[in-house]
């Protein structure tokens, strides 16, 4: 019930395209999803982040979309770029814990030129 | 401009010996946190802790231990070093609240390597 799982494990997009990760999660009284961005040799950090009351978040070509009964949410970058080659996390939590997230498995995306 | 120092980048140890991994924040956070990151199962929560000599065991806090004497320093402890130990060690800080408490900045991490 605490476990968030993300797929896929690796993600090559060409240049340009929409690139989309996808997580899911058990625990119905999560209400806070954050997305994590992870280069080499650096600690991950905050990406984007929704809580259930809203469906779509975007920011940029950073789109997150929501689906509550589903208990599945999903990360879409549009017209990725190289530079969005990283690793990203989804994660869950309780709005109202002190900051343990419960993480997913990762996903390794290359963006080719 | 760095926020969250992990003071060892790279460390080689045997097996049996004690290890010592340390971070430091410089932002005033209340909360930090020893994350485990391996290939395939995302980062794993150690410990954490809400405020000076307190902490709390994560999901997986067997053969590690933590101390935390002064705000803004965290550190993890291996009392002696496991094969099944070598990994990319987190470290993360975050506010207190609802609101920040969920927002983590995280450092370079420390890879071990146990041998």
């Amino acid at each position: 019930q605490q476990q968030v799982k993300q797929s896929p494990q690796s993600l090559i997009v060409q240049k340009g395209g929409i690139s989309i990760i996808n997580c899911a999660y058990e625990n119905t009284a999560f209400d806070y999803f954050p997305w994590y961005q992870q280069f080499p040799g650096k600690g991950p950090a905050l990406l984007i982040a929704i809580r259930p009351d809203v469906s779509e978040k975007k920011e940029g070509r950073f789109t997150i979309s929501f689906n509550k009964s589903a208990k599945q949410f999903s990360l879409h970058i549009m017209d990725s770029q190289p530079g969005d080659s990283a690793t990203y996390f989804c994660a869950a939590s309780f709005s109202s814990n002190t900051g343990k997230l419960i993480f997913g498995q990762g996903t390794t995306l290359q963006v080719k030129p | 401009d760095v926020k969250v120092t992990q003071s060892s980048r790279y460390l080689v140890k045997r097996t049996g010996e004690k290890v010592f991994l340390e971070c430091v924040q410089d932002m005033d956070h209340e909360n930090m946190f020893w994350y485990r990151q391996d290939p395939g199962l995302g980062l794993r929560l150690i410990y954490f802790s809400y405020d000076v000599k307190m902490k709390e065991k994560g999901d997986i806090p067997e053969g590690y231990s933590v101390s935390r004497e002064k705000k803004e320093r965290f550190s993890l402890i291996l009392e002696s070093a496991s094969t099944n130990q070598t990994s990319m060690y987190l470290c993360a800080s975050s506010l207190s609240g609802s609101y920040g408490a969920n927002v983590l900045t995280f450092g370079a991490g420390s890879r071990l390597t146990v041998l």
